[in-house]
């Protein structure tokens, strides 16, 4: 069962624009991980923030999280053509003893130059 | 640091053969993990082994055992294939309990 969900499932935009990737989830967390996907290749983490945490930021990468209404969003900044990849939220059960992540179905972002 | 390694990249199996995928890392970490990826959905877990000397199951672990060899090698053994087990395959591991996770490149599996 996949606890997190992702909206849009593809997003099309321009270099130099922002893109916004939304994730749901349905139960309380530990923790959220936001990981990126190139075509081909293994996930990469991007940041994780902790259900105390509302806002993180990581370079061109910004991530909040609203754990009232069980959402988190990741806004990059400043598109590139090398951020075309997918990209998945992953969360951390909160009643578990052993961080066993869920993975959504992802946003495939397409950065066209 | 090679970081996770995973092998073989890419593999074709008739219904009923068997065969072990093999991870393994070099960044002394405790825990380790098996997932698939198929067509248009997240990482599932199969099998986890939070510590050397454990293993426990994941989310679809039906078709599928693991032998945690030591600290470094966690390998993910099928022992008759189903055409249901095509899929992608990711090993990954992590220093502790809770966190990033760090991903190999996978192994495609093709199971006829």
């Amino acid at each position: 069962s996949q606890q997190g969900e992702e909206d849009p499932q593809a997003l099309s935009i321009q270099e130099g624009e922002n893109a916004t990737m939304n994730c749901s989830y349905k139960t309380s967390i530990n923790n959220l991980q936001w990981y990126r996907q190139n075509s081909g290749r293994g996930l990469v983490h991007l940041i994780l923030i902790r259900s105390n945490e509302r806002e993180k930021h990581s370079g061109r990468l910004r991530v909040t999280l609203d754990t009232s209404k069980k959402s988190s969003s990741l806004l990059i900044t400043a598109s590139r053509a090398a951020d075309t990849a997918s990209y998945f939220c992953a969360t951390d059960a909160w009643n578990t003893g052993f961080q066993k992540l869920v993975f959504g179905t992802g946003t495939r972002l397409l950065v066209s130059p | 640091n090679a970081g996770v390694t995973q092998t073989p990249k890419f593999q074709v199996l008739k219904t009923g053969q068997s065969m072990t995928l093999q991870c393994a890392q070099d960044m002394n970490h405790n825990s380790m993990y098996w997932y698939r990826q198929d067509p248009g959905m997240g990482l599932r877990l199969i099998y986890y082994s939070a510590s050397e000397g454990t293993t426990d199951k994941g989310e679809v672990p039906n078709g599928y055992n693991v032998s945690r060899l030591n600290k470094r090698e966690f390998s993910l053994r099928l022992e008759s294939a189903a055409p249901s087990q095509t899929s992608v395959y990711f090993c990954a591991s992590s220093e502790g309990n809770r966190g990033e996770q760090f991903f190999g490149p996978g192994t495609r599996l093709t199971v006829l």
